[in-house]
């Protein structure tokens, strides 16, 4: 079946600590994202990817970094730098970039404390 | 800025129609989309609109007015399984997507 996998669904870490957050797309999809989620609130963007190996910034993209060496997998890392790490963290992909539909995985909801 | 407004809550009962309004201002539009996102779940893409009309898909419908700045999303025969939050989305051109803060919606018996 072709999806949006993320793992771990789950993730706690202390304060200070660097974390990864997966995602893979079996998709075939050019566009994949990376939106931050806090309760009652709206998607926010991250990070993006047209290409491999080609990145942008969104609109929160202090204290993470991203990479896109394969086009199937576009890790999220959050570093100690973001002040307010706890959110559920969401990936999508796309083929036509955001004028198409976005296809997001299950989430990963990260806790630091 | 670029920003959407849609309301924070709605209630209605099972078999009734629901409108979920969206304004939007933002530097572009190339279309409004809306998601559905039930309690700890992924979005779900619902529909998408980047012409002026009413687009029709099964139970839900989604209307857009870009001379207004405007569209909606219209669930009918409402079911107890629609309860969830739902986003409106503007594509501002390129390939960022701005979402609205997301309308929780209460289905009661």
């Amino acid at each position: 079946d072709g999806g949006i996998t993320q793992s771990p669904k789950y993730l706690f870490r202390k304060e200070g600590q660097n974390v990864t957050l997966s995602c893979e797309q079996n998709l075939n999809h050019d566009a994949m994202y990376w939106y931050r989620q806090d309760p009652g609130q709206g998607l926010r963007l991250i990070y993006y990817s047209q290409i491999v190996n080609d990145f942008q910034k969104g609109d929160i993209a202090e204290g993470y970094s991203v990479s896109r060496e394969k086009k199937e997998s576009f890790p999220l890392t959050v570093t100690s730098a973001q002040k307010n790490p706890t959110a559920f963290y969401l990936c999508a992909s796309s083929t036509t970039g955001a004028r198409g539909e976005q296809y997001f995985g299950p989430g990963t909801r990260l806790t630091v404390t | 800025g670029q920003s959407l407004e849609q309301p924070s809550e709605v209630t209605a009962v099972e078999g009734a129609i629901v409108q979920i309004n969206c304004t939007y201002q933002t530097s572009g539009f190339y279309g409004l989309s809306w998601y559905q996102q039930h309690d700890g779940g992924a979005p779900t893409f619902l529909s998408y609109n980047a012409l002026d009309g009413l687009e029709e898909t099964g139970r839900f419908s989604s209307f857009l007015s870009r001379s207004d700045s405007y569209g909606y999303l219209l669930l009918q025969e409402l079911q107890m399984k629609d309860s969830a939050s739902y986003f409106c989305a503007v594509n501002p051109g390129g390939f960022k997507t701005i979402f609205g803060a997301g309308t929780r919606l209460f289905v009661k018996a």
